[in-house]
């Protein structure tokens, strides 16, 4: 069992190019989320998801834009990235908000360097 | 504002050196709190959930507790391999919210 798979796991950029991160699921989980990890500043959220076609911004939203087009994938996407978005990314999901279904699996990261 | 904060930030114990890490959080109508354990490369795997006052669950060396205003991760005679950082987090609204999390290293 798969479970979450980001691609890719490294990617170094230079200032003003975009790329997309890709998250997979296959536990038909329909809520999604791209958290970034900072050094010092723990998990914050960046986009969610709560069901295919919908996303909504999360705490640290400048700068990224999703897509949920199909239920088992989230895309996470920068334009044009800065030195300001060098970060580990995370993506989450799970069954519900909180309570009983709202436990949260992660996939192994992306180590994104912008130089 | 809804709130979770972890302390310490890091901690170093030797090996069979029992100890506590604390989270507080300030989360109106809580869903749960939530705690995580992360290896360094990895990302955060679920431990347990709390969901009202007093309650107390247990895997191995570790034991979380939960007051209105605090979880405890009581860590027993711990072991090298329970190395993490171990993060704390509550649902707000459709998302989920995390302290910084305290760091823990165990020395043989």
């Amino acid at each position: 069992n798969a479970g979450v798979t980001q691609t890719p796991k490294f990617r170094v950029l230079k200032t003003g190019q975009s790329m997309t991160l890709l998250c997979a699921q296959d536990m038909n989980h329909e809520y999604m989320y791209w958290y970034r990890q900072d050094p010092g500043m723990g998990l914050r959220l960046i986009h969610y998801s709560v069901g295919e076609g919908t996303t909504a911004k999360g705490e640290v939203p400048d700068g990224y834009n999703v897509s949920r087009l199909k239920k088992q994938n989230f895309l996470l996407g920068l334009e044009s990235a800065a030195p300001s978005q060098t970060s580990v990314y995370f993506c989450a999901s799970s069954y519900g908000a909180g309570g009983r279904s709202g436990e949260l699996f992660f996939g192994e990261g992306s180590r994104l360097t912008v130089l | 504002e809804d709130q979770v904060t972890q302390s310490p930030e890091a901690l170093r114990l030797q090996e069979g050196e029992s100890s506590s890490l604390n989270c507080s959080y300030t989360v109106s109508g809580l869903r749960g709190l939530f705690w995580y354990r992360q290896d360094p490369g990895k990302g955060p795997e679920f431990l347990f959930t709390l969901y009202s006052a007093g309650e107390e669950k247990e895997k191995e060396r570790l034991k979380a507790t939960l007051t209105k205003k605090e979880s405890f991760l009581h860590i027993t005679a711990p072991k090298p391999e329970d190395s993490a950082t171990y993060l704390c987090a509550s649902p707000v609204g459709f998302k989920t919210i995390f302290g910084a999390g305290t760091r823990l290293f165990v020395k043989a």
